[in-house]
């Protein structure tokens, strides 16, 4: 079965702090995937990557950086994390041919103060 | 622009009802169509993935179909349950791009 899983549950930050959100896979994935989860507004991509040390933006790149070390790690950095960025975040992943499907991590509910 | 919506936006039924949920997509240059189920405050948990030669697929209680040319795709619940209740979305794969659709709430009562 393909696991991709996400640091936290539940994360609450106070407004400035810089925030870390780390998804890790265990199928040996190329493509990585962030999205943004608000009511009204449905998912959003905010950046994915196609390999080690790739990275595209998506549709909301901004406030968010990411880092892609290893393979089976994608990271969701909020540098300076403000109250319009608490959403659910979910992270993804695929192999690179695009007929295969995306497995998703159980999401992490971040909350700025 | 590529766009998916998804009608209706919720649904109540009784238990043991047959229902249809329907997907619609603008841009029909797709690779396939992925069904999700999300159980409130978790992620997407995969049902059906149907590629662009497909007409269908199955799973179970579930079936989905894909009619390309004319944009759509229904997924299919037979003898629906209280466990089905959730809300579906459908994500359309351009390549390496993903557009779900606002998903529908389904509840299923008892």
């Amino acid at each position: 079965d393909v696991k991709v899983t996400q640091s936290s549950r539940y994360l609450v930050k106070r407004t400035g702090e810089k925030v870390f959100l780390e998804c890790v896979q265990d199928m040996d994935h190329e493509n990585m995937f962030w999205y943004r989860q608000d009511p009204g507004l449905g998912l959003r991509l905010i950046y994915f990557s196609y390999d080690v040390k790739m990275k595209e933006k998506g549709d909301i790149p901004e406030g968010y950086s990411v880092s892609r070390e290893k393979k089976e790690r994608f990271s969701l950095i909020l540098e300076s994390a403000s109250t319009n960025q608490t959403s659910m975040y979910l992270c993804a992943s695929s192999f690179s041919n695009p007929y295969n499907e995306q497995f998703f991590g159980p999401g992490t509910r971040l909350t700025v103060l | 622009k590529q766009e998916v919506t998804q009608i209706p936006a919720a649904l109540s039924v009784p238990e043991g009802e047959n229902l249809v949920l329907n997907c619609s997509f603008t841009d029909s240059a797709i690779y396939n169509l992925q069904w999700f189920r999300q159980d409130p405050g978790k992620g997407l948990t995969s049902l059906l993935l149907i590629q662009s030669s497909q007409r269908e697929q199955t799973s179970g209680r579930l079936n989905a179909s894909l009619d390309k040319s004319s944009g759509r795709s229904t997924l299919y619940i037979a003898a629906s349950q209280p466990g089905d209740s959730a809300t579906y979305l459908c994500a359309v794969n351009y390549g390496q791009n993903f557009v779900f659709g606002p998903g529908t709430r389904l509840s299923v009562l008892p």
